[in-house]
């Protein structure tokens, strides 16, 4: 069984670029989850999707992150215009269903460095 | 409201020694748990989840953790250490829609 994809696996842009990370779930897979982790931190939720809709989004930086997931499939992370702090490893995970206690596959993530 | 406390951001053991790395949670309403590995340049692993029903879980590895409300931890273990599990561990905690990871321990194996 196919993990996982993600792409790129590294970016360097500079500060006010625009930005996009692209993930591809398991098969089958209805939830697909978008965080960010920054360096010396846990994983933080940035979105959640079920199918094409999204859950949850609470954490995300509206004034310049979006993201989308038009056929419930795969997913784009999208940054415009990107900050320093910005500068994380972004993981994407997928899951079968929305409860909670599902176990959450990842990616092997995008190293995105601001300068 | 969530959250997730690791105690010791670096923890080092002894090849063969016992691993313990500690985790306490925060949860309004029954948490469901989680420990993940991180390889290096890798996404996160699943080692073990608690649900429900019994409290002691066995994951992957070796490792097992036990859930103890009264304590509201979540402590990874494992008996013997192997140079293998040299790696980021993080404990999680979800409930409802919502994530939480701890900051995460850094585990190093000395020969």
């Amino acid at each position: 069984e196919a993990g996982v994809a993600q792409s790129p696996r590294y970016k360097i842009i500079e500060k006010r670029q625009s930005v996009a990370f692209w993930c591809n779930p398991i098969s089958g897979h209805a939830t697909l989850y978008w965080y960010q982790q920054i360096l010396g931190q846990g994983p933080k939720l940035l979105i959640q999707f079920q199918n094409n809709g999204v859950v949850d989004d609470s954490q995300l930086p509206k004034d310049r992150f979006s993201a989308e997931r038009l056929k419930g499939v795969d997913s784009t992370l999208k940054i415009q215009p990107a900050k320093l702090e910005d500068s994380a490893v972004y993981l994407c995970a997928s899951s079968l269903g929305l409860a909670g206690k599902e176990t959450q596959y990842f990616g092997p993530g995008t190293r995105l460095l601001v300068l | 409201a969530q959250s997730v406390t690791q105690l010791g951001s670096h923890v080092s053991v002894s090849e063969g020694a016992l691993v313990l790395l500690r985790c306490n949670y925060s949860s309004s309403v029954p948490p469901y748990l989680f420990w993940y590995v991180q390889y290096p340049n890798q996404g996160l692993q699943l080692l073990l989840k608690y649900t429900t029903g019994a409290t002691l879980v066995k994951g992957i590895n070796g490792f097992e953790a036990e859930f103890k409300k009264s304590e509201t931890s979540f402590h990874l273990t494992k008996p013997s250490a192997h140079m293998s599990d040299a790696a980021e561990y993080f404990c999680a905690v979800s409930a409802g829609n919502q994530f939480y990871f701890g900051t995460g321990t850094s585990l190093t194996v000395i020969p």
